[in-house]
C-alpha cells in the first residue's frame, strides 16, 4: 500500500469549508480513482481518470471535482462540505491490461 | 448490469475452524471478480481474484474462492481462521470490458474468538 499514498490520513472540518485530498502513487499506472466508503454500503465511485487528459465522473460526483496534475496525482475537492460527505475516502490506481486495483490507506474526512 | 450480494453482515468463527463468506454475483457477462479484505484502519487488499481462468482460485493467507456459474456464486473459505484474519471482506465484481469499473458488495466482517 505504500506505492499509493493520501494525504491527510485524518481531517476534521466545518460545513462550507472547502477540503482538498490529494492522492499521490509510484506504481506508473495511468488510471486512478476516488472512492467513498460508508458503514453497510460498501465502496462507491465518485470520479475515475484513465490519464491526464480524460476524467469521468463516477456514481456519486455530485459535490465533488477533481484534478489530475500528473500520471502520478490525483486530488478530490469538497467545494463546500456539507454533514453527510462525512465518510472514508479511498485513492486506488490499476493498469489498463489488468481489473485489479491498488488502494491507498484512506483519508477519514469529518464535517461537522 | 453488474451486482454483488454478500449474504451476511457478520460472521464469527473461533480460531481454528473453518471460514465461509458468501457472495453471490449479478452479470449480464462473464465477469471478473475478486475478494479484498480491509483491517482496522488499513486500506483494501487484493485478496485473490477469477478472471476466467481456472474455477478454484487460491489467494493470500490460506484463502481460496470458487467461481459456481450454475449458482453465480464465489464464496471465499479458509480452512482454519486465525487470530489476525479479522477483518472486514468484500466481494466486487467487474464487467469484461475496458473499463474496469468495480463493483462492490456491501462487506462482511470476520469476527476471530480465541
Amino acid at each position: 500500500d505504500a506505492d499509493v499514498t493520501q494525504t491527510p490520513r485524518n481531517r476534521i472540518t466545518k460545513t462550507g469549508k472547502r477540503i482538498m485530498l490529494e492522492c499521490s502513487q509510484t506504481k506508473g499506472h495511468d488510471r486512478m480513482y476516488w472512492y467513498r466508503q460508508d458503514p453497510g454500503l460498501g465502496l462507491r465511485l465518485i470520479y475515475y481518470s484513465f490519464d491526464v487528459k480524460d476524467i469521468n465522473k463516477g456514481e456519486i460526483s455530485d459535490g465533488y471535482s477533481v484534478s489530475r496534475q500528473a500520471q502520478a496525482k490525483f486530488s478530490l475537492s469538497l467545494e463546500s462540505a456539507i454533514p453527510n460527505q462525512t465518510a472514508l475516502y479511498f485513492c486506488a490506481t490499476s493498469e489498463p491490461r489488468y481489473n485489479e486495483q491498488f488502494f491507498g490507506p484512506g483519508t477519514r474526512l469529518t464535517v461537522l | 448490469a453488474q451486482s454483488v450480494t454478500q449474504l451476511d453482515s457478520h460472521v464469527s468463527v473461533s480460531e481454528g475452524t473453518p471460514v465461509l463468506l458468501r457472495c453471490n454475483y449479478s452479470s449480464s457477462y462473464s465477469p471478473s471478480l475478486f475478494w479484498y479484505v480491509q483491517h482496522p484502519n488499513k486500506g483494501l487488499q487484493l485478496l485473490l481474484k477469477y478472471t476466467s481462468a481456472a474455477t478454484l482460485v487460491k489467494g493470500i493467507n490460506g484463502f481460496e474462492a470458487e467461481f459456481k456459474k450454475s449458482e453465480t456464486s464465489f464464496h471465499l473459505t479458509k480452512p482454519s481462521a486465525h487470530m489476525s484474519d479479522a477483518a472486514e471482506y468484500f466481494c466486487v465484481v467487474s464487467p469484461p470490458g475496458y473499463f474496469q469499473k468495480l463493483v462492490f458488495g456491501t462487506g462482511t466482517r470476520l469476527l476471530v474468538s480465541p
